[in-house]
C-alpha cells in the first residue's frame, strides 16, 4: 500500500496564525482527501484535493479557510487559515487505493492546538 | 444519504478474552464495501479488516472477524484472543461499489476500546 508522510506531526499555534501542512505519497494518486477529527470524534472531510484543478469542498468547509494546494500526483498541502481554538484537532491526509480505490490509506495525522 | 452508527461508545475486555464491537448501517445501495479502521493513541488509521458486501463469506484476518448481516444492516468486528495492542478507537466505515478513488467513504462515530491487563 501507498505510503504517506505528512508534517507536521503536532504543532501548537497562536490564535489568528495560519499553519501548512504536508502530504506526500510515495506513488501517483489521482484524488487526495483531507479529513478533519476534532478532538474524541470521528472523521469529516474536508475537501478533495485534484491535481490541476481546484479541490473539492464539502459543505461546511470553505476555501478561504482551508485553502489546498495540489501540484502534482504525489504531494498536496492544507492550509488552516486563521486559526482560532475551535480549528484544534487532529487533521489528516488520504489516498484511495486498490481496485476501484475501495481502500482509504492514511497519513500519520498532524495534531493542532491553537491557544 | 449512507449512514454509519456505532452504538457503543466505549468497551472494555480483559486480555486473552473475545469482544464484540457493533456496526450498523443503512445504505439503498445493493454493492458496497465495509470497513473497519484501528486508530491507536498513535493517531495512524489502520485498516483492520474488509468486506465486499456481494461476499456472503465473512472476512477474517487473524485474530479479527466480520459477522456481516446485509438484510440486518450489521457489520460486527469480533476480536479474539485481545492484546493489550488492540488497545484503541476502531471505525467502521462505508463506501459504495461505485466509488472509484476514495471519495464517498462513509464513518461511524467509533467506539474506543480499552484492553486491560
Amino acid at each position: 500500500s501507498a505510503v504517506i508522510s505528512q508534517k507536521p506531526s503536532r504543532d501548537i499555534c497562536q490564535r489568528g496564525t495560519s499553519l501548512t501542512i504536508q502530504c506526500q505519497v510515495d506513488s501517483q494518486v489521482t484524488m487526495m482527501f483531507w479529513y478533519r477529527q476534532q478532538p474524541g470524534q470521528s472523521l469529516t472531510l474536508i475537501a478533495t484535493a485534484n491535481q490541476g484543478s481546484e479541490a473539492t469542498y464539502e459543505s461546511g468547509f470553505v476555501i478561504d479557510k482551508f485553502p489546498i494546494s495540489r501540484p502534482n500526483l504525489t504531494f498536496s498541502t492544507l492550509t488552516v487559515s486563521n486559526m482560532s481554538p475551535e480549528d484544534s484537532s487532529i487533521y489528516l491526509c488520504s489516498v484511495g487505493e486498490g481496485f476501484g480505490a475501495n481502500v482509504l490509506t492514511f497519513g500519520a495525522g498532524s495534531r493542532l492546538t491553537v491557544l | 444519504a449512507q449512514t454509519v452508527t456505532q452504538s457503543q461508545p466505549e468497551m472494555s475486555v480483559q486480555e486473552a478474552e473475545t469482544v464484540t464491537l457493533s456496526c450498523t448501517y443503512d445504505t439503498s445501495e445493493n454493492n458496497y464495501y465495509l470497513f473497519w479502521y484501528k486508530q491507536p493513541p498513535s493517531r495512524q488509521m489502520i485498516l483492520v479488516i474488509r468486506q465486499e458486501a456481494y461476499k456472503q463469506q465473512n472476512a477474517t484476518e487473524n485474530r479479527f472477524s466480520v459477522n456481516f448481516q446485509k438484510a440486518a444492516k450489521s457489520f460486527s468486528l469480533k476480536i479474539s484472543d485481545s492484546q493489550l495492542g488492540d488497545t484503541a478507537m476502531y471505525f467502521c466505515a462505508f463506501t459504495p461499489s461505485t466509488d472509484n478513488y476514495g471519495q464517498n467513504f462513509v464513518f461511524g462515530p467509533g467506539t474506543r476500546l480499552s484492553v486491560l491487563p
